[in-house]
């Protein structure tokens, strides 16, 4: 696709349950990165892929989160037993190299957990 | 440490105003990149502008330009005659060398800015 495309765009979870979030970035990118958008916040990182090796997964919350991206194409944000304090927009970036490129958005998932 | 400040937490202005966004940042490396990204309510972050530490070239683009002096470690974007279109949330963000290449980014809290007709 033309840019980056996250599914689903919205979600709501009760507290406990698991949730998975996607990435499609956009194709040929290298890099992907997963941030976390709290309500009036900037983004927060959470972690790195180069192709499928993830290179950086130091702003992962808790070990309740997981991400993988397999074939060095799509990703997941697998986050387990989800809490309210979860709640956020997760957005999804790649880019092009693992240089000093800009990074593309997607229009991010919004969960609310209740 | 690595840190970027976006005094400025919400800013109004008149349609065709001209508007500063500040944005003052810390590191330790003496390579480095800056951005700053539009997120319009949407919510979808668009990328504006990338600047590298080495240079200091003042940048315009349209209504846009950018003012980066490493002597105040500062990198402010100026809106000239803004419009309503204009209205969303700014973000000032710096990368910096990392272990395995990385090139996460760290955000300023951004700017809310209001453009009224």
């Amino acid at each position: 696709g033309a840019g980056v495309s996250q599914s689903p765009r919205y979600k709501v979870a009760k507290r406990g349950q698991d949730v998975a979030l996607r990435c499609d970035p956009i194709s040929g990118h290298v890099s992907l990165f997963w941030y976390q958008q709290a309500l009036g916040q900037g983004p927060e990182f959470l972690t790195y892929f180069q192709n499928e090796a993830q290179l950086d997964k130091s702003g992962l919350p808790s070990d309740r989160f997981f991400a993988e991206r397999p074939e060095g194409s799509v990703s997941t944000l697998k986050i387990q037993r989800t809490q309210q304090e979860d709640s956020a927009v997760y957005l999804c970036a790649s880019s092009i190299r693992t240089s000093y490129n800009e990074q593309f958005f997607g229009p991010g998932t919004r969960l609310t957990v209740l | 440490a690595q840190k970027v400040t976006q005094a400025q937490t919400e800013i109004s202005v008149v349609e065709k105003e001209d508007v500063t966004l500040d944005c003052v940042y810390e590191t330790r490396d003496t390579t480095y990149y800056l951005f700053w990204y539009k997120q319009p309510p949407s919510g979808e972050l668009v990328f504006l502008i990338r600047r590298n530490s080495f240079d200091e070239q003042n940048e315009i683009s349209g209504r846009y330009s950018w003012n980066f002096q490493k002597s105040t470690s500062s990198f402010n974007f100026t809106i000239t005659a803004s419009q309503v279109v204009d209205s969303a949330v700014y973000f000032c963000a710096l990368s910096e060398a990392q272990a395995g290449n990385n090139r996460k980014l760290i955000w300023g809290l951004g700017t809310s800015l209001a453009v009224n007709p």
